[in-house]
This record gives structure tokens, C-alpha cells and sequence, in this order.
């Protein structure tokens, strides 16, 4: 399983973008990238999953350059609700018995 | 709001004491993953049942075991359990076992004196 580094911590306000950057050189060519978001008390929430170049949905985008070493996760216009851990996991799309967390980048969204 | 519970939402048990955890999975999700996180930490994979059927383990040992059931409940079992026990235990219910895209429920919060 490839494995993640991420940011241990992120600050930021209303309104603005949020760019959470995930390292993964080891990625291998079946692996694909997932983002989970985890509020406090709460069970993490899938976000978006995504192979290569950009995936968009509601909640966020997902930018993956060429290479797929890293990932970016872009959170548009975040609000005080945006505050939370995320999580980026890298595997083998077909393998949900295999997820495999990080320790998170822990986002605060301050007034 | 996943669809997924769990309960107890918190418990307390003493050292060499067994637990047993309950979940209730999604209408229709055939496949449940169980998972254990520390205060800070990400959660760490437990295993999976497919079909009433272990499909897959992570690096826990074989006092922790589970049991899925036709009605889309499932049941996390810890024997003997030790104070590092101590931590939020999380269930996802997905679709199936080839989809990395799970639904989790609130957890339980366990502490173990």
C-alpha cells in the first residue's frame, strides 16, 4: 500500500479556498486516491475519489498532476462547518478491505 | 446522516473483561468493515465481513472477532481486553466488497479501566 503524507494542520477563514496536499510517490499504477472528511464524534464521510487529472463534484475538487504523486483537495469558499480532519488513502479501487487512514490533516476554519 | 448505527454510543469496562459492539449497517449493504481509532490517529482497518463471511483482516489479534448477520446488523466481539483496548470503535457498511467508498456510523467510544 503506498503511503500518504499530508499536513499535520491547516488554518484558515470564511470565504476563503483551502488547498490540502497529499505526497503518495510510491502510488502504485491500479491505486487510485480517496478523501474522507471527519467531524468530531462523527465517522469519517467519503468525499471524492479520483485516478488522474481533475475530478469535481458538491463538496470539492480533486487535482492529481501527471505523475499522481500527490494530490491536491480543494475545499471552494470554506465556512465554520468545514472545520474537520481529512484524510487522503491511496489503494486499489476494488479494495475496500484494505482502507488504510493516515493520521489526517486537521482543518480549522476560523470567523 | 449515513443510515449506519452503532451502539452503545460509550462504554466503560475493567481490564480482562469482554465487549461486544453492535452495528446496523445501510438497507441492502452486504459488506461491513470494522475499525479501531486512537484519540488523535486516523482509524485503523479491524476486518470486513462480506455475506456473514471474514473477508479480509488488518493487524489485530484474534481476540478481537465479529459476526454479520442476514438483517445487516454485525457485532465487533473483544476479549480479554487491555487498557490500549481504549478507543473509538468504528463500523462502515458498503454496497458491496469491491467499492472503497463506505458509510460510517457515529462509533462507540470505549474506555477500559
Amino acid at each position: 500500500l503506498a503511503k500518504t503524507t499530508q499536513p499535520i494542520s491547516m488554518d484558515s477563514y470564511e470565504g476563503q479556498e483551502v488547498n490540502i496536499t497529499c505526497s503518495h510517490n510510491n502510488i502504485a499504477t491500479n491505486d487510485y486516491i480517496t478523501w474522507y472528511q471527519q467531524f468530531p464524534s462523527q465517522g469519517p464521510r467519503f468525499i471524492i475519489q479520483g485516478y488522474k487529472t481533475k475530478v469535481t463534484n458538491e463538496v470539492a475538487s480533486l487535482f492529481i498532476p501527471a505523475d499522481r504523486k500527490s494530490s491536491t483537495l480543494s475545499l471552494p469558499r470554506v465556512s465554520l462547518s468545514d472545520t474537520a480532519v481529512y484524510y487522503c488513502l491511496v489503494g486499489e479501487r476494488a479494495a475496500g478491505n484494505k482502507l488504510t487512514f493516515g493520521g489526517g490533516t486537521r482543518v480549522l476554519v476560523k470567523p | 446522516e449515513t443510515g449506519v448505527t452503532q451502539s452503545p454510543t460509550h462504554l466503560i469496562k475493567t481490564r480482562g473483561q469482554q465487549v461486544t459492539l453492535r452495528c446496523s449497517s445501510q438497507s441492502g449493504h452486504n459488506t461491513v468493515s470494522w475499525y479501531q481509532q486512537a484519540l488523535g490517529q486516523g482509524p485503523q482497518f479491524i476486518f470486513q465481513y462480506y455475506r456473514e463471511e471474514e473477508n479480509g483482516r488488518g493487524n489485530f489479534p484474534p481476540r478481537f472477532s465479529g459476526l454479520q448477520f442476514p438483517n445487516y446488523s454485525s457485532e465487533l466481539n473483544v476479549n480479554a481486553l487491555e487498557l490500549d483496548d481504549s478507543a473509538l470503535y468504528l463500523c462502515a457498511s458498503s454496497l458491496d466488497r469491491d467499492t472503497d467508498t463506505q458509510y460510517f456510523g457515529p462509533g462507540t467510544r470505549l474506555t477500559v479501566l
